[in-house]
């Protein structure tokens, strides 16, 4: 079936370096993908977005990144810092279907 | 802060028993959604309800129930409770209602309830 899924189960990075974070979809129809961060113990909260008429959005140190010709989406974190460790999902809302989240990914930042 | 509310934080019951969860959604959202959480699970959308009406069904199993009310508030019922269902449940809200495909279905979540049930 179709599905939000990530490459990376764990990521590990030295405080300071930059991080990226990949997603794939396999819907060629989706239209919207958002990218999550949960904190352990939290909700996920909500970081940045992009429409699939984009191909690079940026926030404060955040860029999500979208090919959609290999269907995939990444997002960067620049110079990461210990806040940054936690899970990160991305998910994929296609017009007239519900919101999927992928499995996520584990960010460890290392001092 | 997301503007979601749930309570309680935190729910220790037993085996058999029922309890209720409690969410009040961002204001002016009109969407209400429940996942759980366990720790070898991603995220499970059990439901959701839009302005009072239920929207959508994921993998909600019959013993659980909920519903959302005319002040938009929604409770998550969980009956004949089993050990497995121990998890974090998650409430999130959104304006639109899911379908649309764009910034209107964003879903802001809670910070959760922890359940355990021994």
């Amino acid at each position: 079936g179709e599905s939000v899924g990530l490459h990376l189960p764990t990521l590990s990075v030295q405080e300071g370096d930059n991080s990226i974070i990949n997603c794939a979809y396999s819907n060629s129809a989706s239209d919207y993908f958002i990218w999550y961060k949960q904190e352990s113990g939290k909700g996920p909260q909500f970081i940045i977005d992009i429409r699939s008429n984009m191909d690079k959005r940026q926030g404060q140190r955040v860029t999500v990144l979208l090919n959609k010709t290999v269907k995939h989406l990444s997002l960067q974190i620049a110079a990461t810092q210990p806040g940054d460790s936690a899970v990160y999902f991305c998910a994929e809302n296609r017009r007239g279907n519900k919101l999927v989240f992928g499995a996520g990914t584990i960010l460890r930042v290392k001092s | 802060d997301s503007g979601v509310t749930q309570t309680p934080k935190h729910l220790i019951t037993a085996t058999g028993q029922r309890v209720t969860l409690r969410c009040s959604p961002r204001s002016g959202d009109l969407s209400v959604y429940w996942y759980q959480q366990s720790l070898d699970q991603g995220l499970q959308f059990l439901i959701q309800y839009y302005n009072g009406e239920e929207r959508a069904k994921g993998n909600i199993l019959e013993r659980f129930s909920a519903q959302q009310f005319p002040d938009l508030h929604s409770e998550l019922n969980l009956s004949s409770l089993e050990l497995g269902d121990s998890a974090l449940y998650f409430c999130a809200s959104s304006v639109g209602h899911g379908l649309a495909g764009g910034l209107t279905d964003t879903q802001y979540f809670g910070p959760g309830t922890r359940l355990t049930v021994l």
